[in-house]
């Protein structure tokens, strides 16, 4: 399995611009979340999914949407970029353990400068 | 806000033991307690979770207080890879995707 996967690394932009991050797994996780880290911060939660079609926000979901049409992918859309957006995203899945809890599994984060 | 309180920073030696402290004092009965790390800028990683029993896995072993009130995170043999951010948090049994990272503890393990 390749786990949590996120295109692109890296990525500029200039203010205003949009774009699209990617995410994708292949762990059949009903769960999938988009998180973002500010230097020296913990992650915040953006918007997460607990299944195709459905979405919801978390705790900075401004300037940002989602879409889950499969179980599969998860992209974040940037509307209009603004410098406050630059930052590392991370893209996460999860499942519910059978004992209890859930286990949460993080990609490997899109770096991204907004000029 | 996150919920759990965590030392800023620890230090601790290679091969010895690495506790780290986490009090959630308004941990609900229904609320799990879990263990994350993030080394260097990579993405953060799952460790351990409990409900209220110890739990211990191939990484670490998680000790809850009787009252849940706080935990403690055990390395048994800590090594120069575990070097890390260390975050604890409190999530429901089913937490959909949603958890709530505060600034954890930099653990920094020294040769």
């Amino acid at each position: 399995n390749a786990g949590v996967t996120q295109t692109p690394k890296f990525q500029v932009l200039k203010t205003g611009q949009s774009m699209t991050l990617q995410c994708a797994q292949d762990m059949n996780h009903e769960y999938m979340s988009w998180y973002r880290q500010d230097p020296g911060m913990g992650l915040r939660l953006i918007h997460y999914s607990v299944g195709a079609g459905i979405t919801d926000q978390g705790e900075v979901p401004n300037g940002y949407n989602v879409s889950r049409s499969t179980t599969e992918d998860f992209p974040l859309r940037l509307l209009s970029a603004a410098p406050s957006q630059t930052s590392v995203y991370f893209c996460a899945s999860s499942y519910s353990t059978q004992y209890g809890g859930d286990t949460q599994y993080f990609g490997p984060g899109t770096r991204l400068t907004v000029l | 806000d996150a919920k759990t309180t965590q030392p800023p920073s620890m230090d601790c030696a290679e091969g010895r033991a690495a506790n780290l402290p986490c009090n959630h004092s308004t941990i609900s009965g229904n609320e799990y307690v879990y263990w994350y790390r993030q080394i260097h800028s990579q993405g953060p990683q799952y460790i351990i979770h409990g409900l209220k029993n110890n739990e211990t896995n191939e990484m670490a072993s998680l000790i809850i207080t009787e009252d849940r009130k706080s935990s403690t995170l055990i390395l048994p043999h800590a090594t120069l890879r575990d070097t890390a951010v260390y975050y604890c948090i409190e999530a429901g049994g089913t937490s959909y995707g949603k958890l709530t990272f505060g600034q954890g503890t930099i653990l920094t393990v020294h040769p």
